[in-house]
């Protein structure tokens, strides 16, 4: 069992607040990544991190941010939520070296 | 880029069947990983498999690298086993999904 955590599991807010999903893991990996998922469908990459202090954007244009101050610590901010931002963000980590993603619980984020 | 095609897109059978997934892919890839997400969202990593086959009890798969595909077998399902498997691909590091099966497994 993989050790890394999001909070909130569960978000309703209204439009334009800012928010930001929390990810933590306790494995010592290098790499992190965000991911957003419409229910049932493929997974689309939004950000990721190759160690810190370095953040990436991935395919999927996304308006939110993400920082990497700490190894273990990945969050994303959004600065204006919008109900296209209804999804499930999915957090995950790997080590270098090695091919094996594990992936957090999820947020699952609805945006009125 | 690489494309990643799953089939079949939805699968329900009866508990105790045998089911068959499969996943394309369109170029030669450095490893292949299977994905179990849960009805409640959780996805479980279940094999990294770059070639050759691996058994992990009821569930085992196989990669054919040269041929570009890669087949997840269960046995006997159990209701437990239901939700969205996925195969992904590497590519620079980074994941690439297919659209995933959904499998739903009736007691």
């Amino acid at each position: 069992e993989a050790d890394i955590y999001q909070t909130p599991r569960y978000l309703v807010i209204g439009t334009g607040k800012k928010i930001t999903l929390e990810c933590s893991q306790t494995m010592g990996h290098d790499k992190m990544y965000w991911y957003q998922q419409d229910p049932g469908m493929e997974l689309h990459l939004i950000h990721y991190s190759y160690g810190v202090n370095s953040t990436e954007k991935g395919d999927l244009s996304s308006e939110s941010t993400v920082s990497r101050i700490r190894t273990e610590h990945f969050p994303l901010t959004l600065e204006s939520a919008r109900p296209s931002h209804t999804s499930q963000y999915l957090c995950a980590s790997r080590k270098t070296g090695t091919y094996e993603q594990y992936f957090g619980p999820g947020t699952r984020l609805t945006v009125t | 880029g690489i494309q990643v095609e799953q089939s079949p897109p939805d699968l329900i059978l009866q508990e105790g069947a045998n089911s068959t997934l499969r996943c394309n892919f369109s170029d030669s890839v450095n490893n292949l990983q299977w994905f179990h997400q849960n009805p409640w969202g959780q996805l479980i990593n279940l094999f990294y498999i770059p070639s050759g086959t691996k058994q992990n009890g009821r569930l085992s798969a196989t990669t054919v690298a040269t041929e570009r595909y890669s087949l997840l077998y269960i046995s006997s399902s159990q209701t437990t086993d239901s939700g969205v498997y996925f195969c992904a691909v590497d590519s620079n590091y980074q994941l690439i999904w297919g659209a995933g099966t959904k499998l739903i497994i009736k007691p």
